[in-house]
């Protein structure tokens, strides 16, 4: 069974950082691009960065380009996000996913919540 | 960035009826269209990929149909746990986008 749990959240005040991580089991890690999307309170779903598989390119959404580093550790079986810079307007739940270079996102974590006050 | 626009925002219907949502694309998206369904305080769960493909363990009476630029989720006989957020997305383009979703409600 797929499983993906996201740790790292928690409150941080505007400007400051933090290092989101996706622990994945249950499917070959090292063979599937992977993908942080975000919802912010009462939105919709928002994409923000792909990492692939292979050469590990990387891809982000404008809004957080820049800012946000997408990383895998394929030996540990981990995606991270390192948000640095962070604005009120980041905040939001913020989930990993699988796929999103070739495939759609076929398996999600239960989400975490960054709020970042204003 | 291709913009998804996806209606009606709102449809309420009954256990039983059917349901149409529609994903429409700023431009042609090819096939690279997936359909999610999403419960409040939940993770979003694939339901359609590939414009017409069913995910692993979805049922029958969800399918999806369409190409290029219009597309369409159709729910043949909504059930209780239907009654959720619909979301789609493209993955033609970077970067990839969301559609606003639609709520379908009980009405």
């Amino acid at each position: 069974e797929v499983q993906l749990l996201e740790s790292g959240g928690g409150v941080v005040q505007p400007g400051g950082s933090l290092r989101l991580s996706c622990a994945a089991s249950g499917f070959t890690f090292s063979s599937h691009s992977m993908t942080w999307v975000r919802q912010a309170p009462g939105k919709g779903l928002e994409w923000v960065s792909t990492i692939r598989a292979t050469n590990g390119d990387t891809y982000y959404a404008d809004s957080v380009a820049g800012r946000f580093t997408i990383s895998r550790d394929n030996s540990e079986n981990t995606l991270h996000l390192q948000m640095n810079s962070l604005r009120a307007e980041d905040t939001a739940v913020y989930y990993c996913a699988r796929g999103g270079f070739t495939s759609s996102f076929d398996s999600w974590g239960q989400g975490i919540l960054v709020p970042v006050p204003s | 960035e291709i913009v998804l626009t996806q209606s009606p925002a709102t449809l309420s219907l009954s256990p039983g009826e059917r349901a149409t949502l529609s994903c429409r694309a700023s431009q042609s998206v090819s096939g690279y269209l997936a359909w999610y369904q999403q419960k409040p305080g939940r993770a979003p769960r694939l339901l359609i990929y590939d414009a017409s493909n069913r995910a692993t363990g979805i049922p029958a009476r969800f399918s999806g149909s369409g190409s290029g630029t219009d597309f369409t989720l159709t729910i043949s006989s909504l059930e209780p746990e239907d009654f959720a957020f619909y979301f789609c997305q493209q993955r033609s383009n970077w970067p990839r986008t969301f559609g606003q979703g639609t709520k379908v409600e009980i009405k």
